[in-house]
This record gives C-alpha cells, structure tokens and sequence, in this order.
C-alpha cells in the first residue's frame, strides 16, 4: 500500500501549456510538501500546507498553485509552462509541520516540457 | 542564511569498505539534521537524524552519522558498503520547519 503517491509518474508537454501534478497521503499526516529537484538533483522545498492551510511559499512563480482539497491531497498546478520547469517534482508528506519529523516522499513527476 | 555543504559530489568505494560521506553546516542556532537517501528514480527516504539527544546517531541500513559542533560537521559513515548501497545521499537542515538540502553525493560501490 503506497503512503504517498504522484500521479503521473512521466509528464511531457508544450510550452505554454498548463498541467496538474497529484498528490496522495495514506498516513494520516498533518502536512504535505511540493519539492523540484533540479537536472543535477538539487532539491529546493516549493510550498507546504498544515490542515489545508498554506504554511511555507517559497520564491516560487505564481504560475505554480498549490491546491489542498483536505490534509490527505495537495495538488499542483503550473500555468504556462516554460522551459525552466522541467524537473523532478516531489510530494512529501510528515506528521508535524516544524521539519523535525520524519517527510514520507513519493516516487517523483518527471516533468519534461519541450 | 544557513546552508549545508557536502564535500564531494560522487564517491566510490569498493564493496566492503568503509563508507564516509561529508556534510558540514553553517547554522548559528543548533541545528536539527538529517542524512537522506534517494535510490535510482526513487523519491528520497530518511536514513538518520540528529535532534540533540546524543551526538552519534544511528540509524537504518549500517549507517551512522557523529555530530560535532566544534568542526560543524554532520558526516555519514559505513564500516561496510552494500552493492545495494549505491545510492544519492542528501544531508539536510531544518531551518524553521523548511528542509535545506546539501547538494547531494552520489555513492558508486564496486564489486
């Protein structure tokens, strides 16, 4: 039984374009994260939700939107994606939101945009 | 700002050797760290944590990591690699509840 899961897995698309990445906990965690890992594997955090509420937004560009329909989904949107984009996008999911507890990663969105 | 930095970008060892991974951080309050893996199109996985409690920590898989505040090093160590050990290993700091990660070190094993 997987505890966090992404769907999709492979993800290529236009420039342009606007996609969803999905995220799925079965931990029963308070909060849930959106990492990219970049072509040299160097992970930045993106956002983190507590109980459906946003509690970390890094620089990132409003073309990225994070949306929590409850504490078990966190879904990301990208508007108009641009080149840059491509990149391993992560979801992370951990009990409490202070970053001392353990994060559950899922297996990754490999975002390719061409 | 803090920062983490792992000294070496790819390690390889021979199967059976001592392992040894360097991470080294620059946070002014003490800090809370941690030792990550990521195998082949895997997401990444905890291997270890130090929170304080005890300066050597030990955790899954053989590894262990020593906490010393006077080098500021957090380094990952292994008497005895594992093919299964090739992996990424990424050695984090929690600034105020965000994950700062070390660049990462890709460990090769030979046989």
């Amino acid at each position: 039984d997987t505890a966090v899961s992404q769907t999709p897995k492979y993800l290529v698309t236009q420039m342009g374009n606007d996609k969803s990445i999905k995220c799925e906990q079965n931990l029963g965690h308070d909060t849930m994260y959106w990492y990219k890992q970049d072509s040299k594997k160097f992970l930045k955090i993106m956002f983190s939700y507590n109980n459906k509420e946003l509690i970390i937004n890094e620089t990132v560009p409003n073309r990225f939107s994070p949306k929590s329909p409850d504490k078990a989904h966190l879904n990301l949107h990208i508007n108009s994606l641009e080149l840059g984009d491509s990149a391993v996008y992560f979801c992370a999911s951990s009990q409490g939101g202070n970053g001392l507890d353990e994060q559950f990663f899922g297996p990754g969105t490999r975002l390719t945009v061409l | 700002a803090q920062s983490v930095t792992q000294l070496g970008s790819h390690v390889s060892v021979s199967e059976g050797a001592l392992v040894l991974l360097r991470c080294n951080y620059s946070s002014s309050v003490p800090p809370y760290l941690f030792w990550y893996v990521q195998y082949p199109n895997q997401g990444l996985q905890l291997l270890l944590k130090y929170t304080s409690a005890a300066t050597l920590v030990k955790g899954i898989n053989g590894f262990e990591a020593e906490f010393k505040k006077s080098e500021t090093s957090f380094h990952l160590t292994k008497p005895s690699a594992h093919m299964s050990d090739a992996a990424e290993y990424f050695c984090v700091d929690n600034q105020g509840g965000k994950l700062i990660f070390g660049q990462g070190t890709e460990l090769s094993v030979k046989p």
